[in-house]
């Protein structure tokens, strides 16, 4: 069975560019996160999906960030404009069972903005 | 912001040596789950506990549950290289979906 699969895995821009990252959860996990993890540091949710609905957002600095999970299975997220400040690794994982609490997670994205 | 504290931050031992680390929060949670990140992957889950005081055991991993679910503590006996990680602790308070993480404990165990 495939795990979770995300790309790009590395992203360079120049501050102020748009980047996007995409991700394809595990076949049948309704629920789809999307973390941030600096470095030396813990990932922090970012948006949380059921389906095709965002239920939880509130950490999303929706000043710049936004997020699509338009079909209930994969997920894009998108910066724009990327700040220096936004180099970091994002993390998407998926679920199958919220009573388990188990996630999954992908490889991760890691974005440097120069 | 991080409510679990994770320590020590870093911890290098020998091969063949115990190790433990310890996660602790000044809430309560109704489960805890640890996961072990390796350099360029994802969190992996090793365990999760539900109930306080609980132990479990995973090969040569020991993880428990604090009595009144703040704490918790993995205990790793005879380490070795290929447990060399950052291990994560993430704490659900009232439902996986808040899962909180704690900022980890980078373990490097030398041959």
């Amino acid at each position: 069975e495939a795990g979770v699969v995300q790309s790009p895995r590395y992203k360079i821009i120049e501050k102020k560019q748009p980047v996007a990252f995409w991700c394809n959860p595990i076949s049948g996990h309704n629920t789809l996160y999307w973390y941030l993890q600096n470095l030396g540091q813990g990932p922090e949710l970012l948006i949380r999906y059921e389906n095709e609905e965002a239920v939880d957002d509130s950490q999303l600095p929706k000043d710049r960030f936004s997020a699509e999970r338009l079909k209930g299975v994969d997920s894009t997220l998108k910066i724009q404009p990327a700040e220096l400040g936004d180099s970091a690794v994002y993390l998407c994982a998926s679920s199958s069972d919220p009573n388990t609490g188990e996630l999954f997670f992908g490889e991760g994205s890691r974005l440097t903005v120069l | 912001t991080q409510l679990l504290e994770q320590s020590p931050q870093f911890l290098s031992i020998q091969e063949g040596e115990n190790l433990t680390v310890y996660c602790n929060s000044s809430s309560v949670f109704s489960s805890l789950q640890w996961y072990r990140q390796e350099p360029g992957e994802g969190p992996v889950l090793l365990v999760t506990v539900v109930t306080g005081g609980e132990v479990k055991k995973l090969k040569r991993l020991t993880f428990q549950f604090g009595d009144a679910r703040k704490d918790s503590s993995l205990h790793i006996t005879a380490a070795q290289p290929g447990d060399t990680g950052l291990y994560l602790c993430a704490g659900g308070a009232d439902s996986w979906g808040k899962l909180q993480f704690g900022a980890g404990t980078q373990v490097v165990v030398t041959p």
